[in-house]
């Protein structure tokens, strides 16, 4: 079974500041996929950042990178320089084909405030 | 450009009336999903669409239908609305199914926010 725990239900940052959402994940399987999601208040959610289990250097996009610590089971999501509009859920989730296809697993969920 | 839409945004239903909520794409892809968030809770998978074949999440109840008539659209039924079925649904594609990496990526509509009165 695939588990994504995420343990901060809630976190707040000064803008322009950097922060970083805690993702803690357990598998059994070899090869997998990790994925960020951000949900604003509108209710849809946005492809963030995608690292995969073989991937050598951790990803970025943009402000958004990950700090995939590979034996330690952790995909934590770094945000830099903060804006008002990050404010929103951010969802951790992992895929691995071996166990679930192509669904994706969720964790709980964090919520970033973004304080001015 | 939207490429999963859904329609409407915010749907209030009747307890126990019938009510359908619909998902189109413009992507062409071979996998729809449904899936129902609550509250500060993560979404949950109700079922999925490989092609034309339908796949149940094994916890999920018989109240929750779907259909899915053609690549561009899926409906989800939900057959006697109970209080405990207000929820943001949230539709979603992927590619294809059985693949793993950065093509397993999921494109969500905007969802739909159900209330029942």
């Amino acid at each position: 079974a695939q588990k994504i725990t995420q343990t901060q239900p809630g976190m707040f940052v000064q803008e322009k500041e950097a922060v970083t959402l805690d993702c803690t994940y357990d598998t059994s399987d070899p090869s997998y996929g990790l994925f960020w999601y951000k949900q604003p208040s509108s209710g849809e959610m946005i492809f963030l950042i995608y690292q995969g289990s073989y991937d050598q250097q951790n990803a970025t996009e943009g402000r958004y990178s990950l700090n995939f610590q590979k034996a330690r089971k952790s995909a934590n999501l770094v945000i830099s320089a903060s804006q008002l509009g990050d404010s929103a859920m951010y969802f951790c989730a992992m895929n691995s084909v071996e166990t679930s296809g192509s669904r994706l697993t969720f964790g709980e969920g964090t919520q970033l405030t973004v304080n001015p | 450009d939207a490429m999963v839409i859904q329609n409407p945004r915010y749907q209030v239903t009747q307890f126990g009336k019938p009510v359908t909520l619909s998902c189109s794409q413009t992507l062409n892809h071979n996998v729809m999903y449904w899936y129902q968030q609550k509250s500060s809770q993560a979404p949950k998978l109700l079922f999925h669409y490989y092609d034309k074949d339908f796949n149940n999440e094994a916890d999920t109840p018989d109240n929750f239908q779907s259909r899915r008539p053609n690549t561009s659209f899926c409906f989800l039924d939900i057959r006697s609305p109970g209080l405990g079925d207000a929820a943001m649904y949230l539709c979603a594609t992927s590619r294809d199914w059985g693949i793993g990496g950065r093509l397993a990526e999921a494109f969500f509509g905007q969802g739909t926010r159900l209330t029942v009165v």
